[in-house]
């Protein structure tokens, strides 16, 4: 158990739908980070928020977005969904700085059908 | 940020050692090692961290040359349960302190009885 929750579970959408996925950072922890992996390959960064602010973003297009909250939990929100969305979506939380550990929620398959 | 290179795959026994190398050769001088395991449906798990030298904790052992352009993630004496699949990541702090994992196609251990 690392401490990160994440909700759903699982989840299954329609093209063209909006999403909003959770997470609780585990405690102590200021910095969220958002990860997408598809089937077969490996997580490919999003975003990151530190102190409720976006604080870094990956190659994906402006229909996600996120939050932080001022207790830290975190959401991702994608709209206009489409096929190739469908995907493991990870949280990870840390302290800021690269020689801290992240620590990764379980996950949330997406399925857009 | 420097890009990792390493095995698709690896087989190995129950009870052997598993040695499992990351090539990087455009490490920067700031740049950490790290080492993340990731089992079906689960998010990756931090197993180890380095900047050079020899680092070693309860489950791995991370070897790193003077050069830092490569690293060995060292696994003794394998057990089923670490069939998974094996990140290296390298990484940085940004000044603006957003550090973001960057993961590669990773390497999938096979550990057979």
């Amino acid at each position: 158990e690392t401490g990160v929750t994440q909700s759903p579970t699982h989840l299954i959408k329609t093209r063209g739908q909006q999403v909003t996925l959770r997470c609780s950072s585990q405690s102590g922890h200021n910095t969220v980070s958002w990860y997408q992996q598809a089937l077969g390959q490996g997580p490919q960064f999003i975003f990151q928020y530190y102190r409720e602010e976006e604080n870094g973003r990956g190659n994906f297009p402006p229909r996600f977005s996120g939050l932080q909250f001022p207790n830290y939990s975190s959401e991702l929100n994608v709209n206009a969904l489409e096929l190739d969305d469908s995907a493991l979506y990870l949280c990870a939380s840390s302290f800021p700085g690269g020689d801290t550990e992240a620590f990764f929620g379980q996950g949330t398959r997406l399925t857009v059908v | 940020l420097a890009k990792t290179t390493q095995p698709i795959s690896m087989d190995s026994y129950e009870g052997q050692e598993v040695n499992i190398t990351c090539s990087h050769n455009n490490i920067a001088t700031n740049d950490y090692i790290t080492w993340y395991q990731q089992f079906p449906s689960q998010g990756p798990r931090f197993i180890i961290q380095g900047y050079k030298t020899k680092v070693t904790n309860e489950v791995a052992s991370l070897f790193i040359p003077a050069d830092r352009k490569s690293s060995t993630l060292s696994l003794p004496r394998v057990s089923l349960s670490d069939t998974a699949v094996y990140y290296c990541l390298v990484g940085r702090s940004l000044m603006d302190s957003s550090y973001k994992l960057i993961f590669g196609s990773g390497t999938r251990l096979l550990v057979r009885p």
